[in-house]
């Protein structure tokens, strides 16, 4: 397999404008899960999904974020309008989820997103 | 909440064992203790998870005290390549984000 697959890698863009980040998840894992990395903040949960439909969302910082899984091996991330304040490293995973315990999390490459 | 706390930094040479200690008093009777490596650029990765006493792999052990309120995630023998943040997660997936917070981890140096 060839793991979490996510697009684009580095995104630059505008303030006002809209980003929509891409993930693949490894095949046959139910959750998803997308994250965003700051020096400050380090590494936040914004919201995951199970069996593709989303089940806490409760990190995503308002309601210029949203994102959507429309089957089990696509997920999106979309920013609109993006802010300068929204530029980080957003990481896609997925997992297994066996019940009763945390399973091993794979994460993707990453999407390094600049905001001017 | 399972909140933890591992020390902001550590040093060390290669060659060296080190051992990085993660404090969890709130730890649930079904929680997990998982670790996970970031190297800068990449996404974490799996080191290794346990839930009581002693677990082994090829890159790590991790040791866990009968009352599970801590555990200490040890690295034999230590080479340039284990730079890395190191971080301690512990939940139930049942539980939901609980088990998905990120600490701020422990940043660990090996010198030459």
């Amino acid at each position: 397999d060839a793991g979490v697959i996510q697009s684009p890698r580095h995104e630059v863009t505008e303030m006002g404008q809209e980003v929509t980040l891409r993930c693949k998840p490894i095949s046959g894992h139910d959750y998803l899960f997308w994250y965003r990395q700051t020096m400050m903040r380090g590494l936040e949960l914004l919201i995951y999904f199970n069996n593709n439909v989303p089940i806490d969302d409760s990190g995503m910082p308002e309601d210029r974020f949203s994102a959507k899984m429309p089957n089990a091996s696509f997920s999106t991330l979309k920013i609109q309008p993006s802010e300068p304040r929204d530029s980080a490293v957003y990481f896609c995973a997925s997992s297994q989820g066996l019940a009763g315990r945390t399973d091993t999390q794979y994460f993707g490459p990453g999407t390094r997103l600049t905001v001017l | 909440l399972a909140k933890t706390t591992q020390p902001i930094s550590m040093d060390s040479y290669e060659g060296q064992e080190v051992n990085i200690t993660c404090s969890h008093n709130n730890i649930a009777t079904n929680d997990y203790i998982t670790w996970y490596q970031q190297f800068p650029s990449q996404g974490p990765r799996f080191i290794i998870q346990g839930y009581k006493t002693k677990v082994t792999n090829e890159v790590a052990s991790l040791f866990i005290p009968a009352d599970r309120k801590s555990s200490t995630l040890s690295l034999p023998r230590v080479s340039l390549s284990d730079t890395a943040v190191y971080y301690c997660l512990v939940g139930d997936m049942g539980t939901g984000r609980r088990a998905l917070t990120f600490g701020s981890g422990t940043r660990l140096q090996v010198q030459p």
